[in-house]
């Protein structure tokens, strides 16, 4: 069964920077794209990038654009998302997701969410 | 960026009852060459990830209860629960992947009156 496994909970401070690991299985990891998601506590989802495990191309929301690095590792199926220059406003729990196989932004499987702290 | 905005923000129903959330985009999110309305709804319970309900508006994802409905087109959108059960308490997104960045509503908390 398709499967996505991240990395645990990370606490950094101001200004550093933290790499969230995304395990893949169950399928061909270099077929269906992958996006990143972030929730804040009690907040709503924001869409933060995707990539191309085939390719390795990616593709940021502006928001992110010069912080955010996606990169993968095809010979261990697996996916990482890296935030720098951390600051409080991004302590929320980051998600992996697949894509479908009808649209590259819609998304049928989910990691379990990884919980990034960042506070001094 | 298209805005995605659902009311209401939260809804109280009783047990077999219906539930009805609504989505609105900032911009029309029906692609004329295909005729298909790029609208997924997501289901969220407390801690864990969104699961995919619904796609193209109306389609239900494999395995979804058939009391999960959705309906609209371009920039109006409907999700129905027609008969609320207990394991239905949860936080519904709507979503639009229209065009990139691909963006949700800001969600809706349904609960059991």
């Amino acid at each position: 069964q398709v499967q996505l496994v991240q990395s645990g909970a990370e606490v950094k401070k101001p200004g550093a920077s933290v790499k969230v690991s995304c395990k893949t299985s169950g399928y061909t990891f270099t077929s269906y794209d992958i996006n990143w998601v972030r929730q804040a506590a009690g907040q709503g989802l924001e869409w933060m990038g995707w990539m191309n495990p085939n390719t390795g191309y990616t593709g940021y929301a502006q928001k992110f654009q010069d912080r955010v690095t996606i990169s993968r590792d095809t010979s261990i199926s697996t996916a990482y998302m890296e935030l720098t220059s951390l600051r409080s406003e991004d302590t929320a729990v980051y998600y992996c997701a697949r894509t479908s196989d009808y649209n590259d932004y819609l998304t049928d499987y989910w990691g379990q969410g990884t919980l990034v702290t960042v506070s001094s | 960026d298209i805005v995605m905005t659902q009311s209401p923000e939260s809804l109280a129903v009783s047990l077999g009852e219906r539930a009805t959330i609504n989505c609105k985009s900032s911009q029309t999110i029906l692609y004329r060459s295909d005729n298909k309305n790029y609208l997924a709804w997501y289901q969220q319970k407390p801690g864990q990830p969104p699961k995919l309900l619904i796609y193209w508006a109306f389609t239900r994802e494999s395995g979804v209860p058939d009391r999960f409905s959705g309906s609209g087109s371009g920039t109006d959108f409907t999700l129905t629960i027609s008969s609320l059960q207990a394991a239905d308490v949860a936080v519904y997104y709507c979503q639009q992947y229209y065009t990139t960045p691909p963006t949700f509503g800001q969600g809706t908390k349904v609960e059991i009156k």
